[in-house]
């Protein structure tokens, strides 16, 4: 089966702990993306990778971290510093280098902060 | 299930009826879009895409238009069904730039 996997499907973190979503595709799609989505808005974007060691900033990208040390893994680590972490996360891949770059997305990690 | 969208604005249809959702994107530059179905607890799912030098595409019961003057996207869903149920999104994209997502429009279909 061709897709994006995340896991784990729910997290629970404490506050001051970091925690880290896992995102694999099988897709050979160069670039990946990580969303943070909130009830009543629309999907921000966190930090997107166009290609493997290469990864750059979104719109909401402070109290988060991420590393692209393979092309089929994406992972997404939610630090101490996110202020307000809880929120359902989702990631996503497209073949970028042409200006249609549809994104598809994995199943979603809800992360609750107790 | 998980909600997405607490104060999504809402459209109620009976099975059976077609459904219309609309989206107003922002620039005018975009030659891209795409429309999105999210269900309760999971990730969006791809539904239909539309380049700007077209004005409709058509999908299995699904009908995208693009009105470029009046920057208006809408999605019609043919003989709407109980597990069309969810908040249906658009999203644009202009050249290599990034793409856009709009908030959405939850779907309610009833029997």
């Amino acid at each position: 089966d061709g897709g994006i996997t995340q896991s784990p499907k729910y997290l629970f973190r404490k506050e001051g702990q970091n925690v880290t979503l896992s995102c694999e595709q099988n897709l050979n799609h160069d670039a990946m993306y990580w969303y943070r989505q909130d009830p009543g808005q629309g999907l921000r974007l966190i930090y997107y990778s166009q290609i493997v060691n290469d990864f750059q900033k979104g719109d909401i990208a402070e109290g988060y971290s991420v590393s692209r040390e393979k092309k089929e893994s994406f992972p997404l680590t939610v630090t101490s510093a996110q202020k307000n972490p809880t929120a359902f996360y989702l990631c996503a891949s497209s073949n970028p280098g042409t200006s249609t770059d549809t994104q598809y997305f994995g199943p979603g990690t809800r992360l609750t902060v107790l | 299930g998980e909600s997405v969208g607490l104060h999504l604005p809402t459209l109620s249809v009976q099975e059976g009826d077609n459904s219309i959702i609309n989206c107003a994107y922002s620039n005018s530059a975009s030659d891209y879009f795409i429309w999105y179905k999210q269900e309760s607890g999971k990730g969006p799912q791809f539904i239909i895409d539309i380049r700007s030098n077209m004005d409709k595409r058509q999908g299995q019961r699904v009908t995208v238009l693009l009105n470029k003057t009046v920057k208006h996207l809408s999605l019609q869903i043919a003989a709407t069904q109980p597990g069309d149920s969810a908040v249906y999104f658009c999203a644009e994209k202009a050249g290599f730039q990034k793409l856009v997502f709009g908030t959405g429009t939850r779907l309610l279909v009833s029997p």
